[in-house]
């Protein structure tokens, strides 16, 4: 069954770096999306993503954050300069599009600034 | 304010007994309904959906929700746990292909 991967699992990073997190979604898909929990509270919506557009963002998604789609298969997050209260579980997730709505999550990747 | 409640952080049961999570919503039109769940170091796996037509639904591993559009609720039930079914499960709620907002979860333990 496709699945939704994300690289690395973990990553460890000092403040004020840049951090990449890729995401390959479901082949067929076309819509994108990152999440994000922060320890003990709820998932959280970032951005979504189609059509090589920034289709929704939410307050979250400041100009630290920026989302591509570089070539067929992976779809990154980037954090330009990270803060310690980035330190969260990104999640990515795909959707083929209608008439199929559902969104398939990645296994996440856990961001620990330090 | 769109919102989902889920107002048990933490249940336990015991092996074979039957569960049922709850989640209430706020949402201004008819959203698509959600339930995922999630095992330690792993992702978020569907458990079930809610679009439209039958409100009660079967998901796998045994699990059924029901929705309630008078009570704005979607409660997840099993008729018989299982102690592979400890995880967190989490109730979503959003419009057509669009965001989710997630409700805080509910982490279910397993006595055996």
């Amino acid at each position: 069954e496709p699945e939704v991967t994300q690289t690395p699992s973990h990553q460890v990073t000092q403040m004020g770096q840049e951090v990449i997190l890729r995401c390959v979604p479901i082949s067929n898909h076309l819509y994108f999306y990152w999440y994000r929990q922060i320890l003990g509270q709820k998932v959280e919506f970032l951005v979504s993503f189609y059509n090589n557009e920034i289709s929704e963002k939410s307050e979250i998604f400041d100009d630290q954050f920026s989302v591509e789609r570089p070539d067929g298969s992976n779809f990154t997050l980037k954090i330009r300069s990270t803060k310690l209260e980035d330190s969260a579980m990104y999640f990515c997730a795909s959707r083929a599009g209608p008439p199929q709505e559902t969104q398939y999550f990645g296994p996440g990747t856990r961001l620990l600034v330090l | 304010a769109q919102s989902v409640t889920q107002p048990d952080i933490h249940i336990t049961v015991s092996e074979g007994a039957s569960l049922e999570l709850r989640c209430n919503y706020s949402y201004g039109a008819t959203p698509y309904l959600f339930w995922y769940v999630q095992s330690p170091g792993q992702g978020l796996q569907l458990l079930l959906k809610y679009f439209s037509g039958d409100t009660l639904v079967q998901g796998i591993k045994g699990f059924e929700a029901e929705f309630k559009r008078s009570q704005s609720s979607f409660n997840l039930r099993k008729p018989s746990v299982h102690w592979s079914d400890a995880a967190e499960y989490f109730c979503a709620v959003g419009p057509q292909g669009g965001k989710l907002i997630f409700g805080q979860g509910t982490e279910l333990s397993v006595k055996p």
